[in-house]
């Protein structure tokens, strides 16, 4: 089953606004990961933070964890037409490097 | 390196057809990780592999679809018989710790 649900489902922005995105999960984790999916194209890592981590920067993404909630979020600074695609988070419970993925969340970024 | 390479990219086949999907994974990398992505069900976990051994394969949905890992470097996920339901874009994706390397995927069609 999913454990990781992402909000919204889909998102559309203009160029230079920044895209947020939310992911919830519902069990413990040791990490949670951000994955990015242009349209007909595999899976690709963004971003890794860990369970004892709170906030991790990359370039224009941040990531932030709250534990106690079970959430994070995916935060693109200053968007770019380039940034259109679906953004996945996924939960690695310490299950033999096995993640769990989200829904995903459809962004379009406008030129 | 040439990342995960699965073949064929494109699949058509008719229904009652034997199907098989090929993947190499990225060199140096123990696990090895089959999905399948439906706009329906997102992003399913079908099985996955631990130096070349099944070590979970609750996500194959039937006993038509089977995985087989001969060696380090070569995987197949086979479907026979084949249904229009298994319709799907089909990705294989490696790690060595965490993070996963996603292939281009196989688009079959069952027609």
């Amino acid at each position: 089953s999913q454990q990781g649900e992402e909000d919204p489902q889909a998102l559309s922005i203009q160029e230079g606004e920044n895209a947020t995105m939310n992911c919830s999960y519902k069990t413990s984790i040791n990490n949670l990961q951000w994955y990015r999916q242009n349209s007909g194209r595999g899976l690709v890592h963004l971003i890794l933070i860990r369970s004892n981590e709170r906030e991790k920067h990359s370039g224009r993404l941040r990531v932030t964890l709250d534990t106690s909630k079970k959430s994070s979020s995916l935060l693109i600074t200053a968007s770019r037409a380039a940034d259109t695609a679906s953004y996945f988070c996924a939960t690695d419970h310490n299950a033999g490097n096995m993640l769990t993925f989200g829904g995903g969340t459809r962004l379009m970024v406008k030129p | 390196d040439a990342g995960v390479i699965q073949s064929p990219r494109h699949e058509v086949t008719e229904m009652g057809q034997e199907v098989t999907l090929r993947c190499k994974p990225i060199s140096g990398h123990d696990y090895l990780f089959w999905y399948r992505q439906t706009m329906m069900r997102g992003l399913e976990l079908l099985i996955y592999f631990n130096n070349n051994v099944p070590i979970d394969d609750s996500g194959m949905p039937e006993d038509r679809f089977s995985a087989k890992m001969p060696n380090a470097s070569f995987s197949t996920l086979k479907i026979q018989p084949s249904e229009p339901r298994d319709s799907a874009v089909y990705f294989c994706a490696s790690s060595a710790r965490t993070e996963q390397y996603f292939g281009p995927g196989t688009r079959l069609t069952v027609t």
